[in-house]
């Protein structure tokens, strides 16, 4: 039962090169989430997706693009990397409770 | 949009006491206010959970609380275990997605 898959787990980017962060999920949940992990600010929101061929933007989404490419997928790129994205990704789907189940994360650095 | 503030920041305690996080949110709209726990380089999980129209909820050594009326609501967690220590997040949401994380309190137990 593999719940929630990201990948990758580590990347290291130099400023302005490009990465997509995919993501998987196998609960047949229709919203899937990303969401970026800082010291002392603990999880905010990038972006949304409520259902397949939706998404919304969340608290910090510029640098950022996604798509919901079908209910199990939900992908998250940076076009140009910049050193203040450097961070751990989560990607994360909920059930219909409001449950979110996170990936394991991927650890991100931009030099 | 909702806004999450969490405090302390920062918790320390000795091993069979209690502790005790409080989270304030901002939007009156919000109805559901889970609780995730964090351990060392792992994905967050949830602990616990309450909606909108329970006023407490119990498992075991751990309860929250939920005042509507201030927009507060707290975790407490009994008879602390250095299992216990880990990062916790409050959170809010409406409805069930768009999920907004307070910025996390780090638990220490010592034994």
């Amino acid at each position: 039962n593999a719940g929630v898959t990201q990948t990758p787990k580590f990347q290291v980017l130099k400023t302005g090169q490009s990465m997509t962060l995919q993501c998987a999920q196998d609960m047949n949940h229709n919203s899937m989430y990303w969401y970026r992990q800082d010291p002392g600010m603990g999880l905010r929101l990038i972006y949304y997706s409520a259902s397949e061929g939706t998404t919304d933007k969340g608290e910090v989404p510029n640098g950022y693009n996604v798509s919901r490419l079908n209910k199990r997928e939900f992908s998250l790129r940076l076009e140009s990397a910049a050193p203040s994205q450097t961070s751990v990704y989560f990607c994360g789907s909920e059930r219909e409770s409001g449950e979110l189940f996170f990936g394991e994360g991927s650890r991100l650095t931009v030099l | 949009g909702e806004n999450v503030e969490q405090h302390p920041s920062t918790l320390s305690v000795q091993e069979g006491d209690s502790a005790v996080i409080k989270c304030t949110y901002s939007d009156s709209a919000s109805n559901y206010f889970p609780w995730y726990k964090q351990e060392l380089g792992k994905r967050p999980q949830l602990i616990i959970d309450i909606r909108s129209n329970v006023g407490e909820k119990k498992d075991q050594r751990i309860a929250v609380t939920l005042n509507k009326t201030a927009k507060h609501f707290s975790l407490h967690i009994t008879e602390t275990q250095p299992e216990d220590s880990a990062v916790y997040f409050c959170a809010a949401s409406t409805g069930g997605f768009k999920t907004i994380f307070g910025a996390g309190t780090r638990l220490f137990v010592k034994a």
